[in-house]
């Protein structure tokens, strides 16, 4: 699987947009990008997954440059209920089955 | 649907005892797994299953048993719990028929702490 890489933590004020990037240098061909949030003593669950270019939905949008090493999810206008660890994970989702690992993510911090 | 069921919600055992963590999902997802998550980490692959009867080893199997005999439940089994067993584990699900599309996404459930004394 490939490896991932991103900011241990960062802090956003209420109302900004939050941007984390997630590197993956080894992404494969097959790989797909997904993005999910885990609240303390939550699971992680689902926020967005995409190939290539931009995906958005009514959560958040996600960026994906040309050469997929590396991508990007934009959190709009967090408020403090976006509080939360990301975790960005890159795998093969097609074809055979799937050992998907999770790194230590991105623990966003929302200030009032 | 209940979605992804974990039981029990908290557990205290003594070093050498054995359990069953318990997991169930009501959607027909082929795929089951069992994660441990430790203070300030990521979750670590312990176990997965691609179907009844099917299972494979993740990241940090040692100590940890599987079996998979119907669809729906995916328990996980310590056979003497260690101290370094604690954690908080979790079981998620997805349908491997959403594979390769913009839907396949793991279903977690609300996860099992788990000390060891």
């Amino acid at each position: 699987l490939a490896k991932t890489t991103q900011p241990i933590s960062m802090d956003s004020y209420e109302g900004q947009e939050v941007n984390i990037t997630c590197s993956h240098n080894n992404i494969a061909t097959n790989d797909y990008i997904t993005w999910y949030q885990q609240f303390p003593s939550q699971g992680p669950r689902f926020i967005i997954q995409g190939y290539k270019t931009k995906v958005t939905n009514e959560v958040a949008s996600l960026f994906i440059p040309a050469d997929r090493k590396s991508s990007t999810l934009s959190l709009p206008r967090v408020s403090l209920s976006d509080t939360a660890v990301y975790y960005c994970l890159v795998g093969a989702l097609s074809g055979g089955y799937q050992k998907v690992t999770f790194g230590t993510g991105t623990k966003l911090q929302v200030i009032p | 649907n209940a979605g992804v069921t974990q039981t029990p919600k908290f557990q205290v055992l003594k070093t050498g005892q054995s359990m069953t963590l318990q997991c169930a999902q009501d959607m027909n997802h082929e795929y089951m797994s069992w994660y441990r998550q430790d203070p300030g980490m990521g979750l670590r692959l312990i176990h997965y299953s691609v179907g009844a009867g099917i299972t494979d080893q993740g990241e940090v199997p040692n100590g940890y048993n599987v079996s998979r005999s119907t669809t729906e439940d995916f328990p996980l089994r310590l056979l003497s719990a260690a101290p370094s067993q604690t954690s908080v584990y979790f079981c998620a699900s997805r349908s491997l028929s959403g594979r390769g599309t913009t839907t396949d996404t793991q279903y977690f459930g609300p996860g099992t702490r788990l000390t060891v004394l």
